[in-house]
């Protein structure tokens, strides 16, 4: 079975300051990994992805992550913080094929329990 | 495109009424899902469906129905509502398996 953590439930970073919000993954397999972004009261977005091309992917708003298969994780990082960047993002997981018998676990991500950042003036 | 759309967007329900929330899509996805969120939980499935006429059941299924009589529409509902199902409801759609998810806005209920 599959399954994300994310390290830190709430991030605090001062405007232009590094962002590094930590996501590990537990996979049978090098799974597909995605990164969502929520703003208030609205839906999730998606920010980037990796589905085993580059270990290095580039998503909207200057945010990037890298797929590190030996430390099984997928950390997203923004060089500067914006105050626009204050929002809860969550980390996802899923296989990156379908197996017999999965019982529908291909169809659905495996999301982390989401980090909230706080960009401070 | 609208993409996903949700209605409604708020609800407010008494213990045991019922509802329907209507999902909507325009990207003609194949692939369909129900989510709720809560506090500290993340994102859990309930329901997907993998095309038209196809439901099947998520992690948190107990509860709710859904039903998909046309490809651009996925419907989620609830019998008999209880507390417990107070939450944020999320639709999403996707493409094909390895496609991203693309979300609803929401809808809050809240089911006293």
């Amino acid at each position: 079975a599959q399954s994300v953590t994310q390290l830190g439930s709430h991030v605090s970073v001062s405007e232009g300051a590094l962002v590094l919000l930590r996501c590990n993954y537990s996979s049978s397999v090098p799974p597909y990994l995605f990164w969502y972004v929520q703003y208030p009261n609205q839906g999730l977005q998606l920010l980037l992805k990796y589905t085993s091309a580059a270990t290095l992917v580039k998503g909207i708003n200057g945010f990037e992550a890298e797929f590190k298969k030996s430390e099984t994780s997928f950390h997203l990082t923004k060089p500067s913080a914006h105050m626009s960047d204050a929002a809860e993002y969550f980390c996802a997981v899923r296989p990156p094929v379908p197996t017999q018998n999965s019982g529908g676990s291909n169809y659905k991500l495996t999301f982390g329990k989401g980090t909230l950042l706080t960009v401070n003036p | 495109n609208a993409g996903v759309t949700q209605t409604p967007k708020f609800r407010v329900l008494k213990t045991g009424q019922s509802m329907t929330l209507l999902c909507a899509q325009d990207m003609n996805h194949e692939y369909m899902y129900w989510y709720r969120q809560d506090p500290g939980m993340g994102l859990r499935l309930i329901h997907y469906s993998v095309g038209e006429g196809t439901t099947a059941k998520g992690e948190v299924p107990d509860g709710y129905n859904v039903s998909r009589l046309k490809k651009q529409n996925f419907l989620l509902g609830l019998e008999s509502a209880a507390p417990s199902q107070t939450s944020v409801y999320f639709c999403a759609s996707s493409y094909s398996l390895p496609y991203e998810q693309y979300f609803g806005p929401g809808t809050r209920l809240t089911v006293t």
